[in-house]
């Protein structure tokens, strides 16, 4: 198994722009789990999905952030407009029970 | 207020050894701990996992210690090898509470010098 695949592995975009992470989970895992890691605040769940829907959110910081996950296979998380404070490492993990236990390589998100 | 804390943000250890990593927590909810290890570039990977109510878990070279009338815990390698060497993440689970959210420790960096 190819494991969590995520992509870009890097973005850099101008504050305003709209950006769209994507996760491809490892097939069969039930749950889905989108991470943000930053200095100041180490990892911090967003938002996870089980059996592709949303089921904690409150991690998600306001509006301009949302998660999808159409199918068992995809998810995207959509920053827009992007602002430098959501420069991080944004991580896609998967799992088939409710512990996080396979994560994807990151996205290194760079607002300017 | 951090609810898991790791801290010792450095750790160095000679080849051979055992490597501690501590991990303190203040939530007497917590029933589920785990530990990960993470190189650079690279997306953290789960090593090991204690219930509430174990003290003790083992799985190869890695041992987890939980004490809950100290609300600490704690990560022994034995022996310590160079590749062991990259940054290990605590995290803890609230019974009760979402299960998918995992409260992570900031990470301690440890250097295994051969």
């Amino acid at each position: 198994d190819a494991g969590v695949i995520q992509s870009p592995r890097h973005e850099v975009t101008e504050m305003g722009q709209e950006v769209t992470l994507r996760c491809k989970p490892i097939s069969g895992h039930d749950y889905l789990f989108w991470y943000r890691q930053t200095m100041m605040r180490g990892l911090e769940l967003l938002i996870y999905f089980n059996n592709n829907v949303p089921i904690d959110d409150s991690g998600m910081p306001e509006d301009r952030f949302s998660a999808k996950m159409p199918n068992a296979s995809f998810s995207t998380l959509k920053i827009q407009p992007s602002e430098p404070r959501d420069s991080a490492v944004y991580f896609c993990a998967s799992s088939p029970g409710p512990a996080v236990r396979f994560f994807g390589p990151g996205t290194r998100l760079t607002v300017l | 207020d951090q609810q898991v804390k790791q801290n010792s943000p450095s750790l160095s250890v000679q080849e051979g050894r055992i490597s501690i990593l501590n991990c303190d927590y203040t939530n007497s909810m917590f029933d589920y701990f785990l530990w990960y290890k993470k190189y650079p570039a690279e997306g953290p990977t789960f090593l090991i996992s204690i219930s509430s109510i174990k003290d003790k878990n083992e799985d190869g070279r890695f041992t987890v210690f939980l004490n809950k009338s100290a609300k600490h815990l704690s990560l022994h390698i034995v022996p310590s090898q160079p590749g062991d060497s990259a940054v290990y993440f605590c995290a803890a689970r609230s019974y009760g509470g979402s299960q998918g959210n995992l409260i992570f420790g900031k990470g301690t960096k440890l250097s295994v010098k051969p």
